[in-house]
């Protein structure tokens, strides 16, 4: 079956604008996972979704992003007034079982 | 608080050699303990996960993992790599059921012909 993934698989965009990051996670998995990869670092967790539900966003630097899955499923990751050091591979995860957390390709996003 | 210490920025083995990577943890309770591996472009693929029992666990690939607890370690063993095991090796902790993954830095593996 079909993997996690992400779209787009690039984005560039200029300091200050509006982004958007999306994943579709496998079918069925009801949690879905937000980490962030900078250079030479191990991902970060950003977000945690059970459901519709944000079930743990202890990890979002700040109150420029924020994601959200409406219906249970895709998730987008919005990120407002971008920053050059908001340059990072964006990686989504999702699963069913315990601690259970299969990943997409990432999303690399370079702040100009 | 979780932390993972990966000890080991980059390793460089020869093709057929015996591999180990180190992986120290922090976490208060029982952790969840896995291995990523992450080749360039590529997304984190799971090569074993650590939940309970058995403390030697086998994963893909040819990978295996053993669980001390008096020393947190989970370090990361394969006896004889393959040049197709170049890659980035990172390993993990997690809590309960659903809860966020604390990532090491990260082993930067390079094997030579």
């Amino acid at each position: 079956g079909a993997g996690v993934s992400q779209t787009p698989s690039n984005k560039v965009t200029e300091k200050g604008k509006y982004v958007e990051l999306r994943c579709d996670p496998i079918s069925g998995h009801t949690a879905l996972y937000w980490y962030r990869q900078s250079l030479g670092q191990g991902p970060e967790f950003l977000i945690y979704f059970q459901g519709t539900g944000a079930a743990d966003d202890s990890g979002l630097p700040n109150d420029r992003f924020f994601a959200v899955r409406p219906e249970g499923s895709v998730s987008t990751l919005k990120i407002q007034r971008t920053e050059r050091g908001d340059s990072a591979v964006y990686l989504c995860a999702s699963g069913q079982g315990p601690n259970e957390q299969f990943f997409g390709p990432g999303t690399r996003l370079t702040v100009l | 608080a979780q932390s993972v210490t990966q000890p080991d920025i980059h390793i460089t083995v020869s093709e057929g050699a015996s591999l180990e990577l180190r992986c120290n943890y922090s976490y208060g309770a029982t952790p969840y303990l896995f291995w990523y591996v992450q080749s360039p472009g590529q997304g984190l693929q799971l090569l074993l996960k650590y939940f309970s029992g058995d403390t030697l666990v086998q994963g893909i690939k040819g990978f295996e993992a053993e669980f001390k607890r008096s020393q947190s370690s989970f370090n990361l063993r394969k006896p004889s790599v393959h040049w197709s095991d170049a890659a980035e090796y990172f390993c993990a902790v997690g809590g309960t059921s659903g809860s966020r993954l604390t990532f090491g830095e990260g082993t930067q593996l390079t094997v030579n012909p």
